[in-house]
């Protein structure tokens, strides 16, 4: 039964860029949600997608958006990247919001702007 | 608001101690609690969760009790071995929160032989 799933697992880009991470949910979950974790911090919740839809955003900026397909994978999109963007991003998947499941991570996405 | 408070680390041990990490949260609801562990390089594990008051999580020989009155979670393992060595983040949600996870600044645990 394969985990969560996210590509590309490396990635570098220019400031002023933009970016697409995609991700896959564990089998049978229905909720996807993205952290970014900055080197030696905790993950900062960035949003979450149930039925397509974004049911809560973080306090990130607009230029982070995101979308969830039928099949409940997922996409990250950054626009107008900055050095400061550059962080781990995690894909977590769960079960209708995962309050009583519990959240199964991917091992992420490391995205270097330069 | 919510939020989760984690001890210092690193906490360096000795194969077979004692390992304790404190945990304590401030919450506006009834929250879940999580412990997650990173191994270098690596995304979270979860390592065990509780969700409601004196439920007691275990998992690989790691336990924590959900201490409503106490509001903590703290994190214990009885004979900790070299392959322990990772980063432990305690975690909460909170129901209507559509399982935002709030974490812990993260504990790096350091084992030696």
């Amino acid at each position: 039964d394969a985990g969560v799933t996210q590509s590309p697992t490396h990635l570098i880009k220019t400031r002023g860029q933009q970016v697409t991470l995609r991700c896959s949910p564990k089998s049978g979950h229905d909720t996807v949600s993205w952290y970014q974790q900055a080197l030696g911090q905790e993950p900062q919740f960035i949003f979450q997608y149930y039925e397509e839809e974004e049911r809560q955003r973080g306090n990130f900026p607009d230029r982070f958006s995101g979308h969830q397909f039928p099949n409940y994978s997922s996409e990250l999109n950054v626009n107008a990247l900055l050095l400061g963007d550059s962080a781990l991003y995690l894909c977590a998947s769960s079960l209708q919001g995962g309050v009583n499941y519990g959240y199964t991570f991917g091992s992420g996405t490391r995205l270097t702007v330069v | 608001g919510n939020s989760v408070t984690q001890m210092e680390g690193p906490v360096t041990l000795s194969e077979e101690a004692f390992l304790t990490i404190n945990c304590t949260y401030t919450a506006t609801g009834y929250p879940s609690l999580f412990w997650y562990v990173q191994y270098p390089g690596e995304g979270l594990q979860l390592l065990l969760k509780a969700t409601k008051a004196d439920d007691k999580g275990s998992n690989k020989g790691f336990e924590a009790t959900y201490r409503k009155e106490t509001t903590s979670f703290h994190l214990e393992k009885g004979s900790v071995q070299v392959s322990d060595s990772a980063v432990y983040f305690c975690a909460l949600t909170l129901t209507d929160s559509w399982g935002k996870l709030q974490f812990g600044a993260g504990t790096q645990v350091v084992v030696t032989p």
